[in-house]
């Protein structure tokens, strides 16, 4: 099976600050590298498909990046609303698998 | 809209099984996969399997074989996710989601989830 690894496992910075959340691949996975936003107490939601399309509605500071093995999430110009646990996830393989997390926490 | 929708919170203790349902809405159940993730307190997000809702075809992860059994009934645009042999480690919110079309296989919407505790 396919391990993604995130780093880092959280993070905090001030509103308005530009962060960067990495995820890499055990392997290859070309592009099928996604990215979830799981704000607290909330499912999961779709935020970013294949490396770097946005999903309807989300905010155009939200972007995608990356191909292979090495990925990032970069949210520039951070929001309060942002808080959450960011998630890659890959479809490569048979069975999905996703990154451990990473918190963004607002100072 | 597009909507998944979960059964309540379960209560097992340890060595039964627990069955959790997912009602879809507002499109063609068996026009799309239904997967199932879990996350344990505190922790990530762990893909469990998927199950082909038109033909009951399934996949699971190789963590979950044997114990996991995934169904569907078309008839009332319902999936199931049974887990036998449960466990103290088995404690975590079930979610179910449906996969995109488009061969991609993301997962979007998500249902609220179901919280399994299991407890002596």
């Amino acid at each position: 099976d396919i391990q993604m690894t995130q780093s880092p496992s959280s993070l905090s910075a001030s509103v308005g600050d530009r962060v960067s959340i990495t995820c890499r691949a055990s392997q290859s996975i070309s592009t099928y590298l996604h990215w979830y936003q799981q704000k607290p107490g909330r499912a999961p939601k779709l935020l970013i498909s294949d490396v770097s399309t946005l999903e309807s509605g989300v905010p155009s500071r939200f972007s995608g990046s990356g191909s292979g093995t090495d990925f990032t999430l970069t949210i520039s110009n951070l929001q309060p609303e942002d808080l959450a646990t960011y998630y890659c996830q890959q479809s490569y393989g048979t069975a999905l698998s996703f990154g451990g997390g990473t918190k963004v926490e607002i100072k | 809209q597009v909507q998944l929708v979960q059964s309540g919170a379960e209560v097992q203790k340890p060595g039964a099984s627990v069955k959790v349902s997912c009602r879809a809405s507002g499109y063609s159940f068996t026009g799309n996969y239904l997967h199932w993730v879990r996350q344990a307190p505190g922790q990530g997000l762990e893909w469990m399997g998927r199950i082909n809702p038109e033909s009951g075809g399934t996949i699971f992860a190789q963590k979950f074989q044997g114990r996991v059994t995934m169904a569907s009934d078309t008839s009332i645009n319902t999936a199931y996710m049974e887990l036998t042999s449960l466990t103290f480690d088995d404690t975590a919110i079930y979610f179910c989601a449906r996969e995109v079309l488009g061969g991609l296989r993301t997962l979007d919407p998500w249902g609220q989830g179901t919280l399994v505790a299991v407890s002596s």
